[in-house]
């Protein structure tokens, strides 16, 4: 099972929005409903921002977004600020596959 | 205030062994499937094993399958990690993740506790 494909980098001005491309296969991303993303700060660890595809826990202010189509995942920021500057990963269950979960390679966004 | 803490990670020469512990605090541990996702320095996450809530389900990512062993104590709320026969390839942050309320997502994350494995 390959990790799910990002784009390395990603850039917006504050105010504007990003949006961040996940790309799995059918046994991953396109099976199943079950697409997280992760923001992550330099030495920090990660933090869940979107969970079943489009949902957001408590607390995750409602500029992000996520959204699938196929096997293709989005996340999308709106209204950049300076502290979404971090690296953005997704993650998608894969069932019975090994492994049951897999990550994408990452995506380093950045508010210009 | 929920909360997980690594801890045993450190130095250790190539073929050597590690236990990492996971210190759980804040929430009903042995309701929650748990798991260890590794970062390797300057690269992305990478999911590990994880744990049924009784223990009586364990999954491993093939390159760590016959060395490493996942474990928990729901008495102590503690999740553990023996890592044997270690490569090289297995330096990394090693962080534990909760998958709680939201199904099928890592909800809670400890901080890491860094392995590097050295000659």
């Amino acid at each position: 099972q390959s990790a799910l494909t990002q784009p390395p980098s990603a850039s917006g001005s504050p105010g504007q929005s990003v949006t961040i491309s996940c790309t799995g296969t059918s046994s991953d991303v396109g099976g199943y409903n079950y697409v997280s993303w992760y923001q992550q700060h330099p030495g920090k660890a990660p933090k869940l921002m979107i969970y079943e595809v489009s949902k957001r826990p408590s607390g995750v202010p409602d500029r992000f977004s996520g959204s699938k189509s196929g096997n293709t995942a989005s996340l999308t920021v709106s209204g950049l600020q300076a502290e979404d500057e971090a690296d953005y990963y997704c993650s998608s269950y894969a069932g019975s596959n090994n492994p049951p979960y897999v990550f994408g390679t990452g995506t380093k966004v950045t508010v210009l | 205030e929920v909360q997980l803490v690594e801890s045993g990670g450190g130095l250790v020469q190539p073929g050597g062994s590690l236990r990492l512990s996971c210190a759980v605090s804040g929430f009903t541990f042995s309701s929650c499937w748990m798991s260890w996702v590794r970062q390797a320095p300057g690269e992305g996450l990478e999911w590990v094993a994880n744990i049924k809530q009784d223990g009586s389900e364990k999954y491993y990512v093939d390159s760590v399958k016959g060395r490493f062993t996942i474990s928990r104590d729901n008495a102590k709320n503690s999740l553990y990690l023996q890592m044997n026969s270690l490569r090289a390839e297995d330096t990394a942050v090693y962080y534990c993740a909760r998958v709680g309320v939201h199904p099928r997502a890592f909800d809670i994350w400890g901080q890491g506790t860094m392995v590097t494995v050295s000659s």
